[in-house]
């Protein structure tokens, strides 16, 4: 997959089990934060995003949790899945500011059954 | 609605040569965005493009150009190829205000040799 090689932190977790996936963000200036997930052989897939008027925002069987104080993004997915088995990447954008997304390093969650 | 496609899927190229890949948006988008995938550094944005006028940069040297039509399919060209080059290549569409969800295409993976 693309990320083959790539010393990426890692997650395991039972099958059922509720995961957390934890990403620090870097400009203090961003005000809109998302989370993709990229399984090997694709694009990134979006997954739930959240603005910075708002400290959680929930979707179906994930939660983006934001803590702006500590500059501190989590993607909580419960129930987890063999399907969920992928790379999560955070990625942050300035509304008013330049169009580019910014990506963290990535997490590699693994669900064992 | 077709996703976000990008051709060629796969591509081989030697130093010295200069490579074109294209990217065609979903329909109704009219931003496109370009990204560098390298197990080194990750996910990195290259530029972006709206209404066939580059609305951004990343910090990429001048060897990597773009272009959009009016259409809204783009394409990016890298010329005098190195083997730091060889990368997965994404491409992401969005309707085009800074917080519309940017949906990617599967990637064209280049290989400098």
């Amino acid at each position: 997959g693309e990320n083959v090689g790539l010393h990426l932190p890692t997650l395991s977790v039972q099958e059922g089990d509720n995961s957390i996936i934890n990403c620090a963000y870097s400009n203090s200036a961003s005000d809109y934060f998302i989370w993709y997930k990229q399984e090997s052989g694709k694009g990134p897939q979006f997954i739930i995003d959240i603005r910075s008027n708002m400290d959680k925002r929930q979707g179906q069987r994930v939660t983006v949790l934001l803590n702006k104080t500590v500059k501190h993004l989590s993607l909580q997915i419960a129930a987890t899945q063999p399907g969920d088995s992928a790379v999560y990447f955070c990625a942050e954008n300035s509304i008013q500011g330049a169009q580019k997304l910014v990506f963290g390093q990535g997490t590699r969650l693994t669900i064992n059954p | 609605k077709a996703g976000v496609t990008q051709t060629p899927r796969y591509l081989i190229k030697t130093r010295g040569q200069q490579v074109t890949l294209s990217c065609s948006p979903i329909s109704g988008h009219r931003s496109v965005s370009w990204y560098q995938q390298t197990p080194g550094q990750g996910l990195q944005f290259l530029f972006e493009y709206f209404s066939e006028t580059q609305r951004n940069k990343g910090n990429f040297p001048g060897r990597f150009s773009g272009r959009q039509f009016s259409n809204s399919r783009s394409e990016m060209n890298v010329s005098t190829l190195e083997l730091g080059d060889s990368a997965l290549y994404l491409c992401a569409s969005k309707i085009g205000t800074s917080t519309d969800t940017q949906y990617f295409g599967p990637g064209t993976r280049l290989t400098v040799l």
